[in-house]
């Protein structure tokens, strides 16, 4: 147990389903990630977190939408997604926004969109 | 872009044998961390080296971070079962850039 909690673990949608992945820490935190991980790709960061203000987009497409309603939980909501978005969602969190801090991971939600 | 390359991709060995894994990148880092993912498992933080030339072990695994602060290694001594999994660095760029980067990872399986 890491302390950062992930919900749900798998997940199947259709490409026009609405759903949201939840993650929740317990470690007092004031930072949280979304990272994506693909086969054979090194883990992509999304969105980052820091004190419930977002502080960065990699780039992601409009059809992943994050919200952070406090330091402790963190949502990503997703809408229209396509079969190239199925992957491990990965929460992480740690003590401020910093490269050099070390990130405690959630279990992941594995997702198929199909 | 910061990117950093890790090799092998894959390592099987004999439980016994030695495994290492080699992380490079093209420029310098601030510090390099080491994580570890187990089969359907989450990454899990193992190490951080942050001074040139930094050497860090723990029970059989020994970390090290170039003279360079380029690259890095981790080799794991008679390896086990328990020591299955995916080994990732992450080189933080620090600075400006405020990025921690992750690499490909390596697979390794360990055959009882």
């Amino acid at each position: 147990e890491t302390g950062v909690t992930q919900t749900p673990r798998h997940l199947v949608m259709g490409m026009t389903n609405k759903k949201s992945l939840k993650c929740e820490q317990h470690l007092g935190h004031n930072a949280m990630y979304w990272y994506k991980q693909s086969a054979k790709k090194p883990l992509e960061l999304m969105f980052v977190y820091n004190f419930k203000e977002q502080t960065e987009n990699n780039s992601v497409p409009s059809r992943f939408s994050p919200e952070c309603p406090n330091s402790s939980h963190l949502f990503l909501h997703l809408h229209t997604l396509q079969p190239e978005d199925s992957a491990l969602y990965l929460c992480a969190s740690s003590q401020v926004r910093a490269s050099n801090e070390k990130l405690f991971f959630g279990s992941g939600t594995q997702l198929s969109v199909l | 872009g910061q990117q950093v390359m890790q090799i092998p991709q894959y390592q099987h060995v004999q439980e016994g044998e030695d495994f290492t894994t080699y992380c490079n990148s093209s420029t310098t880092l601030s510090n390099i961390q080491w994580y570890k993912q187990r089969p359907g498992g989450h990454p899990v933080f193992l190490i951080q080296l942050v001074k040139s030339g930094e050497v860090k072990k723990q029970k059989r695994l020994t970390f090290q971070f170039g003279e360079a602060k380029k690259n890095s290694s981790l080799h794991i001594t008679a390896t086990q079962t328990t020591d299955v999994g995916t080994y990732f660095c992450a080189g933080d760029y620090g600075g400006a850039t405020n990025k921690l980067i992750f690499g490909t990872g390596t697979l390794l399986a360990v055959q009882p």
